[in-house]
């Protein structure tokens, strides 16, 4: 399966901790996003990269977020100081650079901040 | 701001009946929208997606219809499966903006 992984899937923290996900975006895509998701309610826009260039950020993304992308392949995302608020799913999604914009997402990582 | 929304947050259907879900969108400037279905567990799907020049557009039991004059687009499900139980969001290209989704039940 070529899809887009993300790892881990879940994530169980306490509050003040770091935490870290991956993203494996699909091969030939040279796009890929970063979304949080809580309960009820759609996936929010957090950051994207075009290839290693990080090129758009949410006010969402509090300056406790980073997200990397260094070779323009997998990306991450890191909180520093988990607050219980953090808790959502964290989706990735990847898409060409041409054409259609259509992302691709992957099962997403599930943080818990307890 | 720019927003997305669907009207109903749940939508109950028999199973073999036509399903139509609806979404508002506020942004006139926007030119393409996508269609996901999120099962419990999972990542959104891709289902189909449709350009701000066309009004219809049809897929495998699916075809979503927009109407630029009042900003509304709708999914309409053929059929429907117990398979389509999902939440269904639409979304406006290219940051994504989702709105709440519609959660679709299907009764036996």
């Amino acid at each position: 399966d070529t899809g887009v992984s993300q790892d881990p899937r879940h994530k169980i923290t306490k509050r003040g901790q770091n935490v870290t996900f991956r993203c494996d975006p699909i091969s030939e895509h040279n796009r890929l996003y970063w979304y949080r998701q809580t309960l009820g309610q759609g996936p929010e826009f957090l950051t994207y990269f075009q290839n290693e260039a990080q090129l758009e950020k949410s006010r969402l993304l509090s300056d406790r977020f980073s997200a990397e992308r260094p070779k323009g392949s997998f990306s991450t995302l890191e909180i520093q100081r988990t607050e219980q608020g953090d808790s959502a799913m964290y989706l990735c999604a990847s898409s060409r650079l041409a054409g259609k914009n259509i992302q691709y997402f992957g099962a997403g990582t599930r943080l818990s901040v307890l | 701001g720019e927003s997305v929304g669907l009207h109903l947050p749940t939508l109950s259907v028999q199973e073999g009946d036509n399903s139509i879900i609806n979404c508002a969108y506020s942004n006139s400037a926007s030119d393409y929208f996508i269609w996901y279905k999120q099962e419990s567990g999972k990542g959104p799907q891709f289902i189909i997606d449709i350009r701000s020049n066309m009004d219809k557009r049809q897929g495998q039991r699916v075809t979503v219809l927009l109407n630029k004059t009042v900003k509304h687009l709708s999914l309409q499900i053929a059929a429907t499966q117990p398979g389509d139980s999902a939440v269904y969001f639409c979304a406006e290209n290219f940051r994504l903006t989702f709105g709440k989704g519609t959660h679709l039940i299907i009764q036996p």
